[in-house]
């Protein structure tokens, strides 16, 4: 079925270099798309949202970019730190009147010190 | 302020069994969705209740059920236990809209034996 996949599981990055995280997805028919950070042991922490009109939104370190036309979207961290190891999903609500919010697998970041 | 809080933290049952977990969205949402995460994948949406009533449905089955209550609380029954029922389970509010950001708990581990 339709679904929000990640090209890459893990992803290690030195710390102070910019991290880029990956995701395609497939339903046409999504409103918006979501990344979350999850640190082990915790629930998932909204990071940034992008709206299927937009192709690109900042936020505080980290930029979003929707491309409608291959189906992609991208997490950008700026700066990656210590801090920022976790695992990063990417998902998408779909439309149809309440929050049906598709998952994907999960991008491990691993910052190296 | 205080964030979606759930209970149990952990929960040990055994198959066969019924369980009731439970929600306490942030003050002021009135919409809870609940989801099942299995280790290593992304949460898999199960329900959406806004103002006490079903919104949505996830492809699970219907031992699993939920209710919301007129404070906005939530609690989420799973009947007749199997082992692959083990997983995070976590519960997500938002103020009301379809993409309205979606606040996550810490989640309920539950473990079947």
């Amino acid at each position: 079925g339709e679904s929000v996949g990640l090209h890459l599981p893990t992803l290690s990055v030195q710390e102070g270099d910019n991290s880029i995280i990956n995701c395609a997805y497939s339903n046409s028919a999504s409103d918006y798309f979501i990344w979350y950070k999850q640190e082990s042991g915790k629930g998932p922490q909204f990071i940034i949202d992008i709206r299927s009109n937009m192709d690109k939104r900042q936020g505080q370190r980290v930029t979003v970019l929707l491309n409608k036309t291959v189906k992609h979207l991208s997490l950008q961290i700026a700066a990656t730190q210590p801090g920022d190891s976790a695992v990063y999903f990417c998902a998408e609500n779909i439309r149809g009147g309440y929050q049906k919010v598709t998952f994907g697998i999960g991008t491990k970041l691993q910052v190296i010190p | 302020d205080a964030g979606v809080t759930q209970s149990p933290t952990h929960l040990i049952k055994t198959r066969g069994q019924h369980v009731t977990l439970r929600c306490s969205p942030i003050s002021g949402h009135k919409s809870v969705s609940w989801y099942q995460q299995v280790l290593g994948q992304g949460p898999q949406f199960i329900f959406q209740y806004y103002e006490k009533e079903e919104r949505g449905r996830g492809n699970f089955p219907d031992r699993f059920s939920a209710r919301q209550f007129p404070n906005y609380s939530s609690e989420l029954n799973v009947n007749a236990l199997l082992l692959g029922d083990s997983a995070l389970y976590l519960c997500a509010s938002s103020l009301a809209g379809a993409t309205d950001t979606q606040y996550f708990g810490p989640g309920t581990r539950l473990t079947v034996l």
